[in-house]
């Protein structure tokens, strides 16, 4: 049972406009979230996180927002770029303590066209 | 340069040999973590070593062996491995506390 799902295999967008990646939950113990990109051929890389206690943060061009009641979360990327092409995950961390059992979904392959 | 350093990168191994797959963190970190990654799964939680002791085996055959002889290096020992075996595998660490994994670029199992 998929504790944290991405339901979009792959999702396409031209350069420069608004990139949006979907995440749902299941269990409502999650006490934050992450995003992490990866290129092929390399592991993946942190790029954002949320609380549970917020319902949205954002770095740049990127924006994670969080909706607890729906057990949703969604990463926008704007303007996209062809560099931000990649496998995208959404994470989340159960149970809190000293190590992070990161739960993860299957991924989004994201592909910016030029 | 991540900070996670794994080897091999790539491994092609028969079902009856015995190969290790080393990680080693130059971060300073206390938690280290070995994740698997097949075609269209999700990642999978393997084993988590908190201060060089395994806090979670989340339910791994025995074929799979993990050994962290300090907080800077893990080790997962291969052994009669099945075909199925083949993955991605996955090294990360993390500050004890902190939401973010920090990961290696994997090696890449392959078991005839």
């Amino acid at each position: 049972d998929q504790q944290v799902k991405q339901n979009s295999p792959s999702l396409s967008v031209q350069e420069g406009r608004i990139s949006i990646l979907n995440c749902d939950y299941t269990n409502s113990m999650f006490d934050y979230f992450l995003w992490y990109k990866k290129y092929p051929a390399e592991g993946p890389t942190f790029l954002i996180s949320i609380s549970s206690i917020k319902d949205k943060n954002e770095d740049g061009r990127f924006t994670v927002f969080l909706n607890k009641s729906a057990k949703h979360l969604s990463l926008h990327i704007v303007p996209s770029q062809p560099g931000d092409s990649a496998v995208y995950f959404c994470a989340a961390r159960g149970f809190g303590g000293a190590t992070n059992k990161l739960i993860f979904g299957t991924g989004t392959l994201l592909a910016v066209q030029p | 340069e991540t900070g996670v350093t794994q080897t091999p990168r790539h491994l092609v191994m028969g079902m009856t040999n015995k190969k290790s797959l080393k990680c080693e963190q130059h971060l300073g970190h206390n938690a280290m973590y070995w994740y698997k990654q097949s075609a269209k799964k999700p990642l999978e939680l393997m084993f988590v070593y908190n201060f060089k002791e395994q806090t979670e085996n989340n339910s791994v055959p025995s074929r799979f062996s993990p050994e962290c002889p300090n907080s800077s290096h893990l080790f997962l020992h291969l052994h009669t491995l099945q075909p199925e075996d083949s993955a991605l595998y996955l090294c990360a660490s993390s500050p004890s506390g902190t939401g973010e994994l920090f990961f290696g670029e994997g090696s890449r199992l392959t078991v005839l």
